[in-house]
């Protein structure tokens, strides 16, 4: 399964440093794969997606790269600002075709001024 | 416009009694799914619907859980019998036809004692 335990990962980043986060994901099948920001008290909320026909997409201050050898995604925001301090999951889509999304472990990123 | 909307936001029952979760969707968006998210974990799949069928429930953990979305639109998730370890926020999420993006709502925190 996709469950961890108590203590999420941290990540601790300096203001304006880049941050890299990683995701291990399940399932060699999966065609889609997104990364979620989750503040605390929130939903979890949209920041960027890649299909598996892919191995890199932008966005606005962050990138997806992925790499399918190794069953890996991660997670790179530029210039970190306060507001990026939250829990980050990826989740991806596990069946192709079906619409079901499974999340991985999350990791907490912690800004630091 | 308006996003996905959860009611209560908070919930306290007591073990053994029967509980209803209420999700509003995004207006138009086909399909809705449940989650439950335990503290320090990802949210976990429970159900998803396409239009007013379950169109995925495996992730619902045994027969005191069921949920329903009569006109396609409101979806309650109910629990009967509740234990204590069913305490845990319980997400909502919606999304267009074949786009793969879903919204989340803010969660229902639901609390057995």
């Amino acid at each position: 399964g996709e469950s961890v335990g108590l203590h999420l990962p941290t990540l601790s980043v300096q203001e304006g440093d880049n941050s890299i986060i990683n995701c291990a994901y399940s399932n060699s099948a999966s065609d889609y794969f997104i990364w979620y920001k989750q503040e605390s008290g929130k939903g979890p909320q949209f920041i960027i997606d890649i299909r598996s026909n892919m191995d890199k997409r932008q966005g606005q201050r962050v990138t997806v790269l992925l790499n399918k050898t190794v069953k890996h995604l991660s997670l790179q925001i530029a210039a970190t600002q306060p507001g990026d301090s939250a829990v980050y999951f990826c989740a991806e889509n596990w069946t192709s075709g079906t619409y079901k999304y499974i999340f991985g472990t999350g990791t907490r990123l912690k800004v630091l001024a | 416009g308006a996003g996905v909307s959860q009611t209560p936001s908070n919930k306290v029952t007591e073990k053994g009694k029967y509980v209803e979760l209420r999700c509003d969707p995004i207006s138009g968006h086909t399909a809705l799914y449940w989650y439950r998210q335990s503290l320090g974990q990802g949210p976990e799949f429970l159900i998803y619907f396409q239009g007013t069928g379950a169109a995925d429930d495996s992730g619902l953990p045994n027969d005191r859980f069921f949920a329903v979305r009569p006109e396609g639109s409101v979806s309650t998730l109910k629990i009967q019998r509740t234990e204590r370890g069913d305490s845990a926020v319980y997400l909502c999420a919606s999304r267009w036809g074949s786009e793969d993006t879903q919204y989340f709502g803010p969660g229902t925190r639901l609390t057995v004692l």
